[in-house]
């Protein structure tokens, strides 16, 4: 039972590069959510989606786009990674619309932008 | 738009001694409110939640939580710290009825604990 699985688990990239970070739920959640962790700052949402085929903005959207072309994966892309990229991602999944169900987390992407 | 305030980025107990993180929420609505716990290199793993049924929530290893809608808490404790229990641990907010906007937790900015033996 792997749950919310994030690959890769590393990453090191240069300035301008681009790159996509994958997520894969076993749960058969339709809402899926990706954010960034920094310093200090807590988790802070950048994308998201309802189900397959569906994509919406949060907080931080800016340098990232997502896609949902099957119901188990939720993919963030970054087309020219910049240092200000340079964070900890995480993907986590939740079963439906109600928001008193909590959301599972994989284990974060490390990712250096040099 | 619904925020939250952890009290104390960092906080140090000794080992058999007390636990209280504080978390103060804004909402407009009553929140459904959430405790996660982070161990070094790993995800988010949760610790309990409230959403509108007993105002005491017990959760996971020990911890409770008790929300208190007129001082816009939910303080996350627990009796008697054990060395296991250092970790980061971050409040969450959701809004009940949140439809069309951004749908997913308002996270707080993290309470470090240091467990002194």
């Amino acid at each position: 039972n792997a749950g919310v699985t994030q690959t890769p688990k590393f990453r090191v990239l240069k300035t301008g590069q681009s790159m996509t970070l994958l997520c894969a739920q076993d749960m058969n959640h339709e809402y899926m959510y990706w954010y960034r962790q920094d310093p200090g700052m807590g988790l802070r949402l950048i994308h998201y989606s309802v189900g397959e085929g569906t994509t919406a903005k949060g907080e931080v959207p800016d340098g990232y786009n997502v896609s949902r072309l099957k119901k188990q994966n939720f993919l963030l892309g970054l087309e020219s990674a910049a240092p200000s990229q340079t964070s900890v991602y995480f993907c986590a999944s939740s079963p439906d619309r109600v928001s008193n169900q909590p959301q599972h987390f994989g284990d974060g992407t490390r990712l250096s932008i040099l | 738009a619904q925020s939250v305030t952890q009290l104390g980025s960092h906080v140090s107990v000794s080992e058999g001694a007390l636990v209280l993180l504080r978390c103060n929420y804004s909402s407009s609505v009553p929140p459904y409110l959430f405790w996660y716990v982070q161990y070094p290199n790993q995800g988010l793993q949760l610790l309990l939640k409230y959403t509108s049924a007993a105002t005491l929530v017990k959760g996971i290893n020990g911890f409770e939580a008790e929300f208190k809608k007129s001082e816009t808490s939910f303080h996350l404790t627990k009796p008697s710290a054990h060395m296991s229990d250092a970790a980061e641990y971050f409040c969450a907010v959701s809004d009940p009825y949140s439809g069309g906007g951004a749908d997913g937790l308002t996270f707080g900015k993290g309470t470090h604990l240091i467990i002194q033996p």
